[in-house]
Formats: structure tokens, sequence, C-alpha cells
């Protein structure tokens, strides 16, 4: 049984360009959050996906914005990347019960 | 919302007992969790309690929950230089499945 996978492993950009980064989740499961992890840093919640909609969203501006599709698998977008941005963002996935399982996480580098 | 706080650096010989605490400001939490995370990876769910609970064993591990004083505790018996890593604590609302984080805590087993 696959866990949840993330695509790409690295990415690099250059501020004020655009990133998509991709997740599957585990098997089974039909509710994607996905959290940013800055350098030294517990991770901070972004947003969660469940039944294609937005079901709750953190302390983060609208330059982040996602999709979740019909098979559960989930985009995370920014848009006008800063450096700031700089982060692993990690996506988890769960379905009824109290666990989520995490990726390995997408490494963002904004130069 | 809800803050979670943990201590930055545990070291310890291999052997010993481990212990990373961690305190948080909402009582209303419903879940807490403990995550182990390895350089450059994503995060690893060890165990979680559910807050009607004190206490939970499992193998190696012992979580004690202290509901008055809002302090959680991850207990590793028989410390191994594999379980040198970060430990988040993390808590979840009643209802809302976005987690809390701490700022985790390294802990480093010597040989």
């Amino acid at each position: 049984d696959a866990g949840v996978t993330q695509s790409p492993t690295h990415l690099i950009k250059t501020r004020g360009q655009q990133v998509t980064l991709r997740c599957s989740p585990k098997s089974g499961h039909d509710t994607v959050s996905w959290y940013q992890q800055a350098l030294g840093q517990g991770p901070q919640f972004i947003f969660q996906y469940y039944e294609e909609e937005e079901r709750q969203r953190g302390n983060f501006p609208d330059r982040f914005s996602g999709h979740q599709f019909p098979n559960y698998s989930s985009e995370l977008n920014v848009n006008a990347l800063l450096l700031g941005d700089s982060a692993l963002y990690l996506c988890a996935s769960s379905s009824d019960g109290p666990t989520q399982y995490f990726g390995p996480g997408t490494r963002l580098t904004v130069l | 919302g809800e803050d979670v706080e943990q201590s930055l650096f545990l070291s310890v010989r291999e052997g010993d007992s481990s212990v990373i605490n961690c305190t948080y400001t909402d009582s209303s939490s419903t879940y807490l969790y403990w995550y182990k995370q390895e350089p450059g990876a994503g995060l690893q769910l060890l165990t979680y309690i559910f807050s009607n609970m004190d206490m939970k064993q499992d193998q190696r591990l012992t979580v004690l929950l202290n509901k008055k004083d809002k302090h959680l505790s991850l207990r590793i018996a028989d410390t191994q230089t594999g379980d040198s890593a970060i430990y988040f604590c993390a808590g979840a609302d009643t209802g809302r499945r976005a987690l809390t984080f701490g700022s985790g805590t390294r802990l480093q087993v010597q040989p």
C-alpha cells in the first residue's frame, strides 16, 4: 500500500514566478491537507480539501490556492513567489479517523 | 486557535530513557499527537492520545497527558541512536482537522 506521495522532490524558482506542487493521498483517504514548514520551525497549516472543496484555511494569503481532483489527489499553487516562500511543503492525507499521514514533502527554494 | 510549546533540545545516552515535553494552550483539543522527523524527511506519526485519556503505551513509547496543566509528554524507553530526530507535538481542535504544531524538540542520542 503506497503511502502519501508528493512531486516534485525539489524545486527552484525565482521571485515573482508561480509554482504547482502535487500530492497523492494514501489509499482510502479522501482528505488532503497542506502544510508549510520553514527551516527550523514546525509545520504551519495552509488549507484542507475534502470533496473537491476547501474545507478549512489557515492564515496564508490568497497567493496560496489549491485544488482537489475526483481521485482525491491535490495541487498546491503559489503565485508571485517571495523569498519567504522558501520552505518544505508537506501534504497530509486522512479519512474519517483522527490521524493524518504525511508525505516526504517538496523542498521549494525561491531565489 | 492553539499555541504549542516545546523545549528545543534534549541529549541522552543510548539505552537511557528520553522524556520530551510539550505544553498547549487550548483545552478543547480533542487529539494530541507526536510526530518524528528525520533530516530532510517528512513527518512520521508515532502515536496520538485522545483528550479523555491520561496515558497511552505503545511498545517503547509512553504518552502522558495532564489536562489540568495542559502538559503532554513522550517517553522513549531504551533510546537508540536511530531515535535521533526532531520530535513534534501537535494538537487538533474538536471538529477541526488542522494540526497545530510546536516548534519541535531535537533529540540527540549519544552512543
